[in-house]
């Protein structure tokens, strides 16, 4: 069992579809957070959130919302998303965000893309 | 302005010899630094990391140096062998920012055997 999971691997939809990410961490932490890879750019730091409040929102459009029902399973829900949302979405676990290493530990990846 | 900036967009190396990547800074602030390695269809999984308050710091054939004079950090695999073939991102963060860890664009380094 790995420690942080994302379903699906790959998803393809429409602008006017509505999907949705999962994550799920089986390593007992407590911060979870969503990131953004799109090709040759830095990971964008999308939400973050510790024990299962959110904590930041870097200024991320509202096609996308976040939810988190406990401290192991995180949901990105898209709506309406626009091609340049095409993306490789990576979910991170970490300890504790405060104050800590910053080591997280990511799942594998949802390559999105819209179109 | 990106903050972290890996400038070498990709290497490529002998296998045997030496693997140096580079990351340049523009935060004095950042106090902690790490460096992540990707490969094709996986997440990024933690390599090394290294403290302000050290100027190197080493793990096996990884060791990870730090210039805070000229905000310059690498990473130097040594020797490389062809299971280090991969994308290397380099990262930041700095005390009271807890998570937010400011990435670079990532370097992918090519092993040739």
């Amino acid at each position: 069992e790995t420690g942080v999971t994302q379903t699906p691997r790959h998803l393809v939809m429409g602008m006017t579809n509505k999907k949705s990410l999962k994550c799920e961490q089986h390593l007992g932490h407590n911060a979870m957070y969503w990131y953004k890879q799109s090709a040759k750019k830095p990971l964008e730091l999308m939400f973050v959130y510790n024990f299962k409040e959110q904590t930041e929102n870097n200024s991320v459009p509202s096609r996308f919302s976040p939810e988190c029902p406990n401290s192991s399973h995180l949901f990105l829900h898209l709506h309406t998303l626009q091609p340049e949302d095409s993306a490789l979405y990576l979910c991170a676990s970490s300890q504790d965000p405060s104050g800590g290493s910053g080591e997280l530990f990511f799942g594998e990846g949802s390559r999105l893309t819209v179109l | 302005d990106q903050q972290v900036k890996q400038n070498s967009p990709s290497l490529s190396v002998q296998e045997g010899r030496i693997s140096i990547l580079n990351c340049d800074y523009t935060n004095s602030m950042f106090d902690y630094f790490l460096w992540y390695k990707k490969y094709p269809a996986e997440g990024p999984t933690f390599l090394i990391s290294i403290s302000s308050i050290k100027d190197k710091n080493e793990d096996g054939r990884f060791t990870v140096f730090l210039n805070k004079s000229a905000k310059h950090l690498s990473l130097h695999i040594v020797p490389s062998q062809p299971g280090d073939s991969a994308v290397y991102f380099c990262a930041a963060s700095a005390r009271g920012s807890n998570y937010q860890l400011i990435w670079g664009a990532g370097t992918k380094l090519i092993i040739k055997p």
